[in-house]
């Protein structure tokens, strides 16, 4: 069974650093890319961003772009999301999913972790 | 970047109730739109992928269609396990942007 977790989540005041883990089960992880998606009552869902399995190349949401770090450890079937100078607007529950066959992008989500969330507040 | 949305916002309906879901993209997309199912408290589940295939193990009385900029989402003969809230999704170009979601629920 394909399994992901996320784990790393908390309350972090803004300006503040957070990384976050998700580490995926139950299907060869280095031959996907994988995704992180935040969800907020307001704004919905996002795309994030994202990390091919080869080369492990990466992308990001422009919300995010120079913040955020998208890296992966494919020995532990873990990726990871370092969030630096965090602001109120990136509270919210984040996500990592996998692709459905990609190995490039992740675009299409066919499996998701149960997420973790994250809250930025003084 | 490529704007989504989705009508209605929200509906109720019958079990046994035939529901479509409507999703227009800001320009066009081919066939590269993607919907999920979320319940609440869940992540996400992908149903249906490239506008028309259902993934494995969905349900056939789930159905998509559309091309370019206009995508339909049906469900034909909605189950007590369909009330939910469904999202449209573009896999065209990054950003991976998905519309605000359709809430369905019991009538």
């Amino acid at each position: 069974e394909v399994q992901l977790v996320e784990s790393g989540g908390g309350l972090v005041q803004p300006g503040g650093s957070l990384r976050l883990s998700c580490r995926g089960s139950g299907f060869n992880f280095r031959n996907y890319a994988i995704a992180w998606v935040r969800q907020t009552p307001g704004k919905g869902l996002e795309w994030v961003s994202s990390i091919g399995a080869v080369g492990g190349g990466t992308h990001y949401a422009d919300s995010v772009r120079g913040r955020f770090t998208v890296s992966r450890d494919n020995s532990r079937n873990t990726v990871y999301l370092q969030m630096s100078r965090l602001g109120v607007d990136d509270s919210a529950v984040y996500f990592c999913a996998k692709d459905r066959v990609g190995v490039a992008v992740a675009d299409t989500l066919d499996s998701w972790g149960q997420g973790t969330l994250v809250s930025v507040s003084s | 970047d490529i704007q989504m949305t989705q009508s209605p916002s929200s509906l109720s309906a019958s079990v046994g109730d035939r529901v479509v879901i409507t999703c227009r993209a800001s320009q066009g997309i081919s066939l590269y739109l993607n919907w999920y199912q979320q319940k609440q408290g869940r992540a996400p589940t992908l149903l249906i992928y490239s506008s028309s295939t259902l993934l494995s193990g969905v349900p056939s009385r789930f159905s998509g269609s559309g091309s370019g900029t206009e995508f339909t989402l049906t469900i034909s003969g909605l189950q007590p396990e369909d009330f939910a809230t469904y999202y449209c999704q573009q896999s065209y170009t990054r950003p991976f942007g998905f519309g605000p979601g359709t809430k369905v629920d019991i009538k």
